[in-house]
């Protein structure tokens, strides 16, 4: 079955402070990757995407992720943090092959970002 | 912002009741999903749409049928609420696979 892990549930870092959320996925085939922005009462939003090319992604609000094949990694980084950051942050994957897929969310990392 | 909307955003129902929850699009997109969101469990995938009348089942999908007679709408039904249904049910949109998925704003179910 096609799964999504996250690997931390909460990460509290400290304003200005670097942090790495963590992602792996299960797939014995081609995947698309993504990460989303959940703020408090709000629906989610994309950071970024990895389709194909280059292995390290750039996304919005200064968030970078590098897709790792042999680890089956895609983990979300960012080098300095702002209080503004605090949200939930989802891992996704298609994994895609045939007609149509669908979209496999991991269970979210709280980021609570203290000044 | 895409033109996405789910009605109605709350809801409050008895145990045993029907439900309907409405996922209405105005941008054409192909795929459509049903996600149900609880603390611990992230989003978990209802039911999902490839297109008009073309529906699959997601990983929670017992008790939950789901109906999309045209493109821009994809409905929800729970066809005998219960409490373990209470939660945050978001609906999304998707032009072709591997493009951005749109999130409506969510509906806040209650089952008493």
């Amino acid at each position: 079955a096609q799964s999504v892990t996250q690997l931390d549930s909460q990460v509290p870092v400290f304003e200005e402070a670097p942090v790495e959320l963590r992602c792996n996925y299960s797939s014995s085939v081609s995947v698309y990757l993504f990460w989303y922005v959940q703020y408090p009462n709000q629906g989610l939003q994309l950071l970024l995407k990895y389709l194909s090319g280059s292995t390290l992604v750039k996304g919005i609000n200064g968030f970078e992720a590098e897709f790792n094949k042999s680890q089956t990694s895609f983990h979300l980084r960012k080098p300095s943090v702002h209080i503004s950051d605090t949200a939930e942050y989802f891992c996704a994957v298609i994994h895609y092959g045939g007609s149509q897929g669908n979209l496999i969310f991991g269970k979210g990392t709280k980021l609570s970002v203290k000044p | 912002d895409a033109g996405i909307t789910q009605s109605p955003r709350h809801k409050v129902t008895e145990t045993g009741t029907p439900v309907t929850l409405r996922c209405h699009q105005t941008e054409n997109h192909r795929y459509m999903y049903w996600y149900r969101q609880d603390p611990g469990h992230g989003l978990r995938l209802i039911h999902y749409s490839y297109g008009v009348k073309d529906t699959d089942k997601g990983e929670v999908s017992d008790g939950y049928s789901v109906s999309r007679s045209k493109t821009e709408d994809f409905l929800l039904t729970l066809e005998s609420a219960t409490s373990s249904q209470t939660s945050v049910y978001f609906c999304a949109i998707e032009e072709g696979m591997g493009t951005e998925a749109f999130f409506g704003q969510g509906t806040r179910l209650t089952v008493v």
